[in-house]
């Protein structure tokens, strides 16, 4: 059990489009999913934790116009880059929580965004 | 946010015990300890979890001594398989959700 899946696994698009990436928890419901970034050769950076019914919470230095996030069923979450840049090229990792008395998650296989 | 401190990597053989060791001196009383284990292009994936003492699940051991300011993750008898980065978290109670922040990781690699 407790498996999240993420679509598309890789995205190419060109640069001023929008992506829109998908994060389901399968055989779970996730109160709260939680979107990282991660460079090549870096640790995962959190974007936004996000909540189903309410506005996600953006770290600080995350754009929230540009990175818009949707969590608008216990399994589904999505994160939309808009007007995406050759800067935003990364790997988008999600992932659910699953327990709310434990701080364990489950992390999706990630989405390559490559803009051109 | 940096709660964690690991070393960079660490090089071991097939068969042979890895245990890397991870720095929490500000953890919270109701922080547990997680690792994970990352490979190349994929999802991180959870190894194991605890809150004091020792927790032993049928892929690795946690040692967390009675002042929970460090814990050391155990992987017995590697194989090649088991090359990854290594990410020792503490939960993050900002706002009422449970937040992780990842530190930069142990990259492990198992040679033959």
């Amino acid at each position: 059990g407790a498996v999240v899946s993420q679509h598309p696994s890789r995205v190419i698009c060109k640069s001023g489009t929008s992506v829109k990436i998908e994060c389901r928890s399968l055989d779970f419901q996730a109160t709260t999913m939680f979107w990282y970034r991660q460079f090549p050769k870096q640790s995962l950076m959190l974007m936004a934790t996000s909540n189903e019914g309410s506005k996600a919470t953006y770290e600080q230095g995350v754009e929230k116009d540009k990175f818009l996030i949707n969590h608008a069923s216990l399994t589904l979450s999505t994160l939309t880059v808009t007007s995406a840049h050759p800067e935003d090229s990364s790997f988008y990792i999600c992932s659910a929580r699953k327990n709310l008395l434990s701080d364990e998650q489950y992390f999706g296989p990630g989405t390559r965004l490559t803009v051109t | 946010l940096a709660k964690t401190t690991q070393p960079i990597s660490m090089d071991s053989y097939e068969g042979q015990e890895v245990n890397i060791t991870c720095s929490h001196n500000n953890i919270a009383t109701n922080d547990y300890i997680t690792w994970y284990q990352q490979f190349p292009s994929q999802g991180p994936r959870f190894i194991i979890q605890g809150y004091k003492t020792k927790v032993t699940n049928e892929v690795a051991s946690l040692f967390i001594p009675a002042d929970r300011k460090s814990s050391t993750l155990s992987l017995p008898r590697v194989s090649l398989s088991d090359t990854a980065v290594y990410y020792c978290l503490v939960g993050d109670r900002g706002g009422g959700d449970y937040k992780l922040s990842f530190g930069a990781g142990t990259t492990v690699t198992v040679r033959a």
